[in-house]
């Protein structure tokens, strides 16, 4: 089951914030957070495991609502860097294959 | 550490030829998985291997597709005859453990285009 992630796309001015959403209708066991930037491969940002606390680094965190299944990434006072696609992968809680399945990306452009 | 490596970057085939890929997954990672991204899309699973054997490959064409991870590192994917719709980006990714916790580190993918 796809995860659903919202909004699809988002413009930013250096310097504001920007929260990105991945919903699953699924009971949900981790979510990972990558940012791929464009002919690149995706880059690991973080994970959150149901049962865990908010993440984060830097001006970058997530966190993880058990009851909505839904995971938000939080971007500060955004940089040029933050630009790329963001794409959040989900793992069932059930079974045992320890897979990702990815949303569509939400594309953020960071202007000076 | 190095990171994951693929080859080719980039290929382009006719139509119901074949092609393979490689990847070279980072030392030591039992975990190897193949992802087909579609432009505008996130990456697909498309088979996960644990050391040379495989998890799940419940999404993969296997009609057309086969991959194989011979003495549990490296990998290749090959599509034969390829269609249209198999233009996309075949990424590679590995990770140290089969467990939830653990990084799956991407490797910069093969670019297919399918004429």
């Amino acid at each position: 089951q796809q995860p659903v992630q919202s909004p699809q796309a988002v413009i930013l001015r250096e310097g504001e914030d920007a929260v990105i959403n991945c919903s699953s209708s699924k009971a949900l066991y981790s979510v990972h957070w990558y940012r791929q930037k464009h002919g690149e491969a995706p880059i690991f940002l973080m994970i959150l495991l149901k049962g865990g606390e908010q993440k984060g680094h830097d001006k970058i965190s997530a966190s993880f609502n058990e009851k909505k299944q839904q995971s938000s990434l939080y971007l500060t006072a955004s940089q040029l860097s933050y630009s790329g696609t963001y794409f959040c992968g989900t793992e069932m809680d059930q079974g045992s294959a320890r897979q990702l399945t990815f949303g569509s990306g939400t594309q953020l452009t960071v202007l000076p | 550490e190095a990171g994951v490596a693929q080859s080719p970057r980039y290929k382009i085939i006719e139509k119901r030829q074949s092609v393979a890929f490689w990847c070279n997954p980072i030392s030591g990672h039992a975990t190897l998985y193949w992802y087909q991204q579609i432009l505008g899309q996130g990456p697909k699973l498309l088979i996960q291997f644990q050391n040379n054997g495989v998890v799940d490959d419940s999404q993969l064409p296997k009609d057309r597709f086969s991959a194989e991870r011979l003495k549990g590192v490296d990998s290749t994917l090959k599509i034969q005859p390829a269609k249209l719709e198999d233009s996309a980006v075949y990424l590679c990714a590995s990770s140290l453990l089969f467990d939830s916790q653990e990084t799956q580190y991407f490797g910069p993918g093969t670019r297919l285009l399918v004429l």
